[in-house]
């Protein structure tokens, strides 16, 4: 069975700090990796996809990725309350079909 | 572009009610998804569809639940009959690849009373 693994938190973090989520994957063929963020109440809404080795960097968002330890990241800079809401890992293992984490809950505390 | 659209946003019924869901994917998107979201099981993909084509509907719970996609502009997620234990957040999503990601909708939040 193909798995993607998150902590659920919640991950709380001073406003200013680095927040870090991470999530592991078992399908090694995976090809295609995305980060969603859903505020509670919302819809999951797409902030960064990877699908090569390395960083990615948007704005205040990297993401990281390393194929070989099966590993994705997520870094948020200069975190704010308004970063404050669930995080999801997905990752696409065949076709156009996502598999999702269970989220990381993250707190970012003023 | 208007999103991934869903109605209704709220939908409170009795048990052994029919419910049904609806959802207009993005114009062009090939692949559109259902989703059922609780804090137990997190998100759960109930069904798949590619060019209006079940793919994959293994995530269906059990017969009660039925969905259809007659084009590329529509699809429906029908309960019959609904149970309280179908309580939940239903997200329809769509892509139009798989480097792009979902779309999601805003949900249909269900209430079986």
């Amino acid at each position: 069975q193909k798995e993607v693994e998150q902590n659920s938190g919640p991950l709380s973090v001073p406003e200013g700090a680095i927040a870090s989520l991470n999530c592991t994957y078992s399908d090694r063929g995976s090809q295609s990796f995305f980060w969603y963020r859903q505020y509670s109440g919302k819809s999951p809404e797409l902030i960064m996809s990877i699908y090569s080795n390395g960083d990615k960097e948007d704005g205040r968002f990297t993401a990281q990725l390393n194929k070989a330890s099966q590993y994705v990241s997520l870094l948020i800079r200069d975190s704010q309350p308004s970063d404050s809401a669930t995080y999801l890992c997905a990752v696409n293992n065949a076709g156009n079909m996502l598999t999702f984490g269970g989220g990381t809950r993250l707190m970012v505390k003023p | 572009d208007a999103g991934v659209i869903q109605s209704p946003r709220h939908e409170v019924t009795e048990m052994g009610q029919e419910v049904t869901l609806r959802c207009k994917p993005i114009s062009g998107h090939n692949s559109l998804f259902w989703y059922r979201q609780t804090m137990m099981r997190g998100l759960e993909l109930l069904i798949y569809f590619n060019n209006n084509v079940p793919i994959d509907d293994s995530g269906m719970p059990e017969d009660r639940f039925s969905a259809k996609m007659p084009n590329a502009s529509f699809s429906t997620l029908k309960i019959q009959p609904s149970e309280p234990r179908d309580s939940a957040v239903y997200f329809c999503a769509s892509t139009y690849g798989q480097n792009y990601g979902y779309t999601f909708g805003s949900g249909t939040r269900l209430t079986v009373v």
